[in-house]
């Protein structure tokens, strides 16, 4: 079965870090671009960035750019988010998932649960 | 960065009426186009990729059209499992953007 878990979210101070992971298991990690996005309370779904099979390509949206960081880890089927100077408004669940096929531009067809990381002082 | 605009923002329906939702890009994205359907406290599900593919085990009467700037998700007949918030997303440059989201309600 294809599977995504997520881990590592929490409370945060404003200013503060936290390591989002996400465990994948039931299909080839490496042959996928991955994502994540994140869902404020009550809001709408947000797109945060994504990485190359390799990891040698890496995008943001704007919002996030210069404090949030994604990795992979190939050989142990890891995602990972590294979230820095963390804002009030950075406060979402935040789901990981898989692009469909190779290309990464056909949408995303496997989702994890979501782990939920809240920055309030 | 591509906008994705949608509309309604919301709407309300009874079983059995056909809905239609509006996503607009900011420019042209030919087809890299896609659908979710999101549950309230659950994980979006990928409805329709490539504008108009329907992904398997999604029920025939959802579908997709369009190119370039203006696309619709069309549900033939409204059926209870398929109250629910619908999303799109281009996936034709990074950073892939969704839409604001569209609140299917019952009447």
């Amino acid at each position: 079965e294809v599977q995504l878990v997520e881990s590592g979210g929490g409370v945060v101070q404003p200013g503060g870090s936290l390591r989002l992971s996400c465990v994948t298991s039931g299909f080839t990690f490496s042959s996928h671009w991955m994502t994540w996005v994140r869902q404020a309370p009550g809001k709408g779904l947000e797109w945060v960035a994504n990485i190359k099979q390799d990891g040698s390509q890496k995008y943001y949206v704007d919002s996030v750019e210069g404090r949030f960081t994604i990795s992979r880890d190939n050989a142990k089927n890891l995602l990972y988010l590294q979230m820095n100077s963390l804002r009030v408004e950075d406060t979402a669940v935040y789901f990981c998932a898989r692009d469909v096929g190779a290309s990464g531009d056909f949408g995303l067809d496997v989702w994890g649960q979501g782990t939920t990381a809240t920055v309030s002082s | 960065d591509v906008q994705m605009t949608q509309s309604p923002f919301s709407l309300s329906a009874s079983v059995g009426d056909r809905v239609t939702i509006t996503c607009r890009a900011s420019q042209s994205i030919s087809t890299y186009l896609n659908w979710y359907q999101q549950k309230s406290g659950k994980a979006p599900k990928l409805l329709i990729n490539a504008a108009s593919s329907l992904r398997s085990g999604v029920p025939s009467r959802f579908s997709g059209s369009g190119s370039g700037t203006d696309f619709t998700l069309t549900i033939s007949s409204l059926q209870p499992e398929d109250f629910a918030t619908y999303y799109c997303q281009q996936s034709y440059n990074n950073p892939y953007s969704f839409g604001q989201g569209t609140k299917v309600e019952i009447k």
